[in-house]
């Protein structure tokens, strides 16, 4: 099993409403990640976990919280969001951190906020 | 430091002739360097990587990438183009924490 499944594929939410995006792997990797993207950008680093602990946070605004309740699964919380956070979330993962292996990326949860 | 350039936002081929996505790369100390390609409302799909070893590294799908040190380069390369090839190709650079390229659009025309 070489994929990384995210939840929902598609999200609506408005401004008030609380959500969560899910990711599951089992791959036995221990480094989990999450990326914003925006149409036709790049994907922007978000979160990173390694061994079920947040070694990364790149100065995510405290209305996205991240949570790693065991080694198969990440969670990205929503809460207060604004329109500009509309994009694609991605999740991926990697064997361990700084292993220099591949990502392994999941299809995406586009969430729109309205 | 680390980061590495995308020259070019479009390249367009013909179905059965070479395709080329240029890439550049900076970094301070050894540079491990990636390839991946997203196809459109799709996650990104790992391509191949240079990480030591042979200067010319093939991957999947009949891709390679010929690492060039004295042009800190990584053009990664496809002897004959499909039109299912057409999709946006990222460069990357780093261990755990990649650093991306703009990206180019690739579209191969039947």
């Amino acid at each position: 099993d070489t994929e990384v499944t995210q939840t929902p594929k598609h999200l609506v939410m408005g401004m008030t409403n609380k959500k969560s995006l899910k990711c599951e792997q089992h791959m036995g990797h221990r480094a989990m990640y999450w990326y914003k993207q925006k149409a036709k950008k790049p994907p922007e680093l978000m979160f990173v976990y390694s061994y079920e602990k947040l070694s990364i946070n790149e100065s995510v605004p405290s209305r996205f919280s991240p949570e790693c309740p065991n080694s198969s699964l990440l969670n990205l919380h929503l809460h207060a969001l604004q329109p500009e956070d509309s994009a694609l979330y991605l999740c991926a993962s990697s064997q361990v951190r700084g292993s220099t292996g591949e990502l392994f990326f999941g299809e995406g949860s586009r969430l729109t906020v309205l | 430091a680390q980061s590495v350039a995308q020259p070019e936002d479009q390249v367009n081929v013909a179905e059965g002739n070479p395709l080329t996505v240029k890439c550049t790369y900076s970094v301070s100390g050894n540079p491990y360097l990636f390839w991946y390609v997203q196809y459109p409302n799709r996650g990104l799909q790992f391509l191949l990587k240079y990480i030591t070893g042979d200067n010319l590294v093939k991957g999947s799908y009949g891709f390679e990438a010929e690492f060039n040190k004295s042009q800190t380069s990584f053009h990664l390369k496809k002897p004959s183009a499909l039109v299912s090839d057409s999709a946006l190709y990222f460069c990357a650079v780093g261990d755990y924490k990649l650093s991306f390229g703009a990206g180019t659009t690739v579209t191969v025309r039947a």
